[in-house]
């Protein structure tokens, strides 16, 4: 069965910094894209960033670009987000995700919630 | 980028009935649309791809169709683990966006 379990979120003040992780079980995780997604009330579900199998591409939505970092550990099946200089609007719940490259998402963690805030 | 428009926004039924939702693309994006279920404190579930086909282990109780600019998922008979909101998803160009959700609680 495929798990995702993410961690680290959590209360920041605008202008810091939190890294996301999401431990994956249950598959071939060095053979699949990851991707982040967030949702919020407001805005509902957005797409973040994506990364190939090696590390080696990455695509991020434009309004995250140069702020977050999309890595991965395929020793350690692991997926991380560095996200820097966070924002008032960047709290959201946000997902790790399987991403079939490019397409849709085909299995998503329960999320963790960041929330910034002075 | 392209946007996506979900109606309605929100809608009330009952167990059995027929819920359809509308997803319209503000350009053509083929069959290049997902759809997704969210509950809260849960994972999101995968439901369907290329507009009609069914992810693995989804009831035939869901239906997706459409092409080009306009679809619809429908639920043919409702039933109690079907509350949530659901998304609409486009891949035909980067970057890939949502709908606004649409939810369905119990009336």
């Amino acid at each position: 069965e495929v798990q995702l379990l993410e961690s680290g979120g959590g209360l920041v003040q605008p202008g810091g910094s939190l890294r996301l992780s999401c431990e994956a079980s249950g598959f071939d995780f060095s053979g699949y894209w990851m991707a982040w997604l967030r949702h919020t009330p407001g805005k509902g579900l957005e797409w973040v960033a994506t990364v190939r199998q090696d590390d080696r591409e990455k695509f991020y939505v434009d309004f995250v670009e140069g702020r977050f970092t999309v890595s991965r550990d395929n020793a350690k099946n692991s997926l991380f987000l560095q996200m820097n200089s966070l924002r008032v609007e960047d709290t959201a719940v946000y997902y790790c995700a399987v991403d079939r490259g490019r397409s849709h998402f085909d299995n998503w963690g329960r999320g963790v919630r960041v929330t910034v805030s002075s | 980028d392209i946007q996506m428009t979900q109606s309605p926004s929100a809608l009330s039924a009952s167990v059995g009935d027929r819920v359809t939702i509308t997803c319209r693309a503000s350009q053509n994006i083929n069959t290049w649309l997902a759809w997704y279920q969210l509950k809260p404190g849960k994972a999101p579930k995968f439901l369907i791809y290329k507009a009609s086909t069914l992810a693995n282990g989804v009831p035939t109780r869901f239906s997706g169709s459409g092409s080009g600019t306009e679809f619809t998922l429908s639920i043919t008979s409702l039933e109690p683990d079907d509350f949530g909101t659901y998304y609409c998803q486009q891949y035909n160009s980067h970057p890939r966006t949502f709908g606004q959700g649409t939810t369905v609680d119990i009336k």
